[in-house]
């Protein structure tokens, strides 16, 4: 039982441009989500997150998302660059504080 | 900045054996998560610990048990030791133990079983 779906597994995106990469999530007691990246042979780096208060949460070039009644999100790259050529991971949490985690979607930032 | 350290980076071991896996948590932290990502899959959580204490558990089977200790670095045991065991083993701290703090994740160890 898959509670975060990551449904795009990869995304190609010129540099310069906007990338949007898509979370849906099922569980209703989710109330806290985070983006992560990861390169090969590493851990999970923090991105970005949005508590379910709000709808929008922005860190320089990335910017998060959440459309609770939907229970969907979305992380928004603009300008892609070539270092952010990764997998991202939406994960979600609620008071238990353990991670839920998508799939990943593998991002690759074309020159 | 100190990062989450774990060891061994990589392990091989065979089926039936046991292994143990170390995590030191960032300075200060107090909670430590454990993950384990299959080929090809997301992070799965398996279990953490808060204060020394067992916090929430996961999908872990029964082979496996952990602890954390009074420097509140952890220690994941896995015995008798299955092929689809093998993955990578993350380890995350935190500071508190709440659903909103961020996860600091270590480099992961990868455990192959043959």
């Amino acid at each position: 039982d898959q509670q975060v779906k990551q449904n795009s597994p990869s995304l190609s995106v010129q540099e310069g441009r906007i990338s949007i990469l898509n979370c849906d999530y099922t569980n209703s007691m989710f109330d806290y989500f985070l983006w992560y990246k990861k390169y090969p042979a590493e851990g999970p780096t923090f991105l970005i997150s949005i508590s379910s208060i709000k709808d929008k949460n922005e860190d320089g070039r990335f910017t998060v998302f959440l459309n609770k009644s939907a229970k969907h999100l979305s992380l928004h790259i603009v300008p892609s660059q070539p270092g952010d050529s990764a997998v991202y991971f939406c994960a979600a949490t609620g008071t238990a504080s353990k991670l839920t985690f998508g799939t990943g979607t593998r991002l690759q930032v074309t020159l | 900045a100190a990062g989450v350290i774990q060891s061994p980076r990589h392990l091989i071991k065979e089926k039936r054996e046991t292994a143990t896996l170390k995590c030191y948590p960032i300075p200060r932290h107090d909670t430590v998560y454990w993950y384990q990502q299959g080929p090809g899959q997301d992070p799965q959580f398996l279990i953490s610990f808060y204060e020394k204490m067992q916090s929430d558990k996961g999908s872990i089977p029964d082979r496996f048990s952990a602890q954390q200790f009074s420097d509140y670095h952890s220690e994941l045991n896995m015995s008798s030791l299955e092929l689809g065991d093998s993955a990578l083993y993350f380890c995350a701290s935190s500071l508190g133990l709440n659903g909103a703090t961020q996860q600091y994740f270590g480099p992961g160890t990868r455990l192959t079983v043959t």
